[in-house]
């Protein structure tokens, strides 16, 4: 069955430290995968997507992922968090079809 | 830029009533969406459509219906609504091919009391 996972409900993180955010799935080809974020209040924003090529994908905000085909993770990083980053995050891959299938987000809060 | 646009931020309806939400769009995408988003559940599609008058089931299809007269509208009804149809409903669109992003709206908070 397909299916995604995103094992951190809630990740606490200082201003101006690192950050990853992990998204794994179940499928058994490599599917299309995105990573949106939710300002409190706000639509999903696209950060980055990945289709093929290279492994390692950039996004806006200074975020990047890496496809690991081996762990079929596609796991968010970011080398400095900024205040404005504290929102949610989805993991979304496409299964070959007209949907998204949606993780069930992880909420990331910045402190001073 | 892409315009996804809801037809209410704020909802508050009453057990058994109708309620229609509205979803309008900008850029000529084939693909419209409906999800509602609940804490600790992500978004769950309710259903979807590729094109006018056509319309396909998403996960969680019961309770609620669509309508697609045009290319750029796209309405979610709930026949009569329920207290455990409370929650956030978020409308999207995109393109027809799988690679392309969705773009979506602000999203309507629905209060069924």
């Amino acid at each position: 069955a397909q299916s995604v996972t995103q094992p951190d409900i809630h990740i606490t993180v200082s201003e101006g430290a690192s950050l990853e955010l992990r998204c794994n799935y179940s499928y058994g080809a490599t599917p299309y995968l995105f990573w949106y974020v939710q300002s409190p209040g706000q639509g999903l924003q696209l950060l980055l997507k990945y289709f093929s090529g290279d492994t390692l994908v950039q996004g806006i905000k200074g975020f990047e992922a890496e496809f690991k085909r081996s762990q079929s993770s596609f796991n968010l990083r970011k080398p400095s968090v900024h205040w404005s980053d504290a929102a949610e995050y989805f993991c979304a891959p496409n299964f070959g079809n007209e949907k998204l299938t949606f993780g069930t987000g992880t909420r990331l809060t910045i402190i001073p | 830029d892409v315009k996804v646009t809801q037809s209410s931020r704020y909802l508050v309806k009453r057990t058994g009533e109708k309620v229609f939400l509205e979803c309008v769009q900008d850029m000529d995408h084939e693909n419209m969406f409906w999800y509602r988003q609940d804490p600790g559940l992500g978004l769950r599609l309710i259903y979807f459509s590729y094109d006018v008058k056509m319309k396909e089931k998403g996960d969680i299809p019961e309770g609620y219906s669509v309508s697609r007269e045009k290319k750029e509208r796209f309405s979610l009804i709930l026949e009569s609504a329920s207290t455990n149809q409370t929650s956030m409903y978020l409308c999207a669109s995109s393109f027809l091919e799988l690679f392309n992003e969705q773009f979506f709206g602000p999203g309507t908070r629905l209060t069924v009391l």
